[in-house]
């Protein structure tokens, strides 16, 4: 019964490049939650997804980050043209339909921007 | 927005020594969970409570929810190196388009002398 499932588990990419962080949710599970971790904070909110729909965005910077969860296949958050300040883990939990329980986190996508 | 105030922000104890770790809300929350992130992990759910004044056991953690469902707590009884990691809690708020968002403090990082 595998976890939730996040590749790469590390991402180097200059400045200006594209970043695509995947995300598979634990089997059964319909909702997919993105966080963000600087070093020595916490996590922060980013979007809130189930399939074919974004139920909350309102973590998501308005300018170059967009994430989908199509009918088929991993969820995928995309960063355009990425800065030094976007460098940060980024992890992906999931949920199953109408349970309101603890998380199933990933194991996370450690990005760094050069 | 909403906001989960975690203190402290960082404490270290000897081995044997006690630990406790607060949160507090401005604004009533649905139920609060905490998580355990080891150093580069991934949080990991410890557990949720629900209701008002709820206290909850596991082993030597003991996890509390204030009567008026707006702080919480976390007490380690005799800690032991395996305790050293970052505990988070989580409030989970209800959104004004009627889903629920979990909103994470920063954390306390507990590192344990032996």
């Amino acid at each position: 019964n595998a976890g939730v499932m996040q590749n790469p588990r590390h991402l180097v990419r200059r400045r200006g490049q594209e970043a695509r962080l995947r995300c598979s949710p634990m089997k059964g599970h319909s909702h997919v939650y993105w966080y963000r971790q600087l070093p020595e904070e916490g996590l922060k909110f980013m979007v809130y997804l189930q399939k074919e729909n974004i139920i909350d965005e309102s973590g998501m910077p308005k300018e170059r980050f967009s994430a989908e969860f199509p009918k088929e296949g991993p969820s995928i958050l995309r960063i355009q043209q990425v800065v030094r300040g976007d460098s940060a883990a980024y992890f992906c939990a999931s949920s199953p339909t109408g349970v309101v329980y603890g998380y199933t986190f990933g194991s996370g996508t450690r990005l760094t921007v050069v | 927005g909403q906001q989960v105030m975690q203190i402290p922000q960082y404490q270290h104890v000897q081995e044997g020594e006690d630990f406790t770790t607060y949160c507090n809300s401005s604004t009533t929350l649905s139920n609060i969970q905490w998580y355990k992130q080891r150093p580069g992990g991934h949080p990991v759910f410890l557990i949720q409570l629900v209701k008002s004044g709820e206290v909850k056991k596991q082993k030597r953690l003991t996890f509390q929810f204030g009567e008026a469902k707006k702080n919480s707590s976390l007490h380690i009884t005799a800690t032991q190196t395996t305790d050293v990691g970052t505990y988070f809690c989580a409030g989970r708020f209800r959104t004004q388009g009627g889903s629920e968002k979990l909103v994470f403090g920063k954390g306390t990082k507990l590192t344990v002398n032996p």
